[in-house]
């Protein structure tokens, strides 16, 4: 089966412009959650989504936000583009919760500049 | 707040040999502990993973322990094999957790030498 497509795989953006990511999770998987990975941080937890609802939140600013849609695809946006913001950004798709159903996308990978 | 600790950033051991790898935690409502394996320009992949009413799951080469007491498990790879150096990351769930959020650790590189 397909596994988890996120798109672009990678972007440079430039301060203070706002970027949108894309996930489309395995097909059935009605989960998806949003990491963000920079070096020595590890992946911190953005926010998760199901059946279209925001049932999580992690730590970050309003500039971090997201959507599902029906279809089960999920995009972020960040808004307001900082260089620590660079990083790459994973999501996750699963049934329900079920961790050994968790399966990450490959990533984007921001460059903010 | 580091709830989910690796405190070993890397870690070099040679083919065929035992890699251990740590992983410590602060959050006592934590039930349930996985560990994933990430290649450079890849997402994790899981590995194995353990609740807390256990003290110890194989898979394989693969064997994670738990010390609730300590809140510190690890992850035993035997024998270690040069496919295996990647970066490996502790991740913890909380306790009647309706939501899929886990709590990573920092990783560890693994090196496994020819």
């Amino acid at each position: 089966k397909a596994g988890v497509t996120q798109t672009p795989r990678y972007l440079i953006k430039t301060r203070g412009q706002q970027v949108t990511l894309s996930c489309s999770p395995i097909s059935g998987h009605r989960s998806v959650s949003w990491y963000q990975q920079t070096p020595g941080q590890g992946l911190q937890f953005l926010f998760e989504y199901f059946s279209e609802t925001q049932r999580n939140k992690g730590n970050f600013p309003g500039r971090f936000s997201g959507r599902q849609f029906s279809n089960s695809r999920s995009e972020m946006n960040v808004s307001t583009l900082e260089l620590g913001d660079s990083a790459l950004y994973l999501c996750a798709s699963s049934l329900v919760t079920d961790y050994t159903g968790y399966t990450f996308g490959s990533g984007t990978r921001l460059t903010v500049v | 707040d580091q709830q989910v600790k690796q405190n070993s950033p890397s870690l070099s051991v040679q083919e065929g040999r035992i890699s251990i790898l740590n992983c410590d935690y602060t959050n006592s409502m934590f039930d349930y502990f996985l560990w994933y394996k990430k290649y450079p320009a890849e997402g994790p992949t899981f590995l194995i993973s353990i609740s807390s009413i256990k003290d110890k799951n194989e898979d394989g080469r693969f064997t994670v322990f738990l010390n609730k007491s300590a809140k510190h498990l690890s992850l035993h790879i035997v024998p270690s094999q040069p496919g295996d150096s990647a970066v490996y990351f502790c991740a913890a769930s909380e306790i009647g957790g309706a939501t899929n959020k886990l709590i990573f650790g920092t990783g560890t590189l693994l090196a496994v030498q020819p």
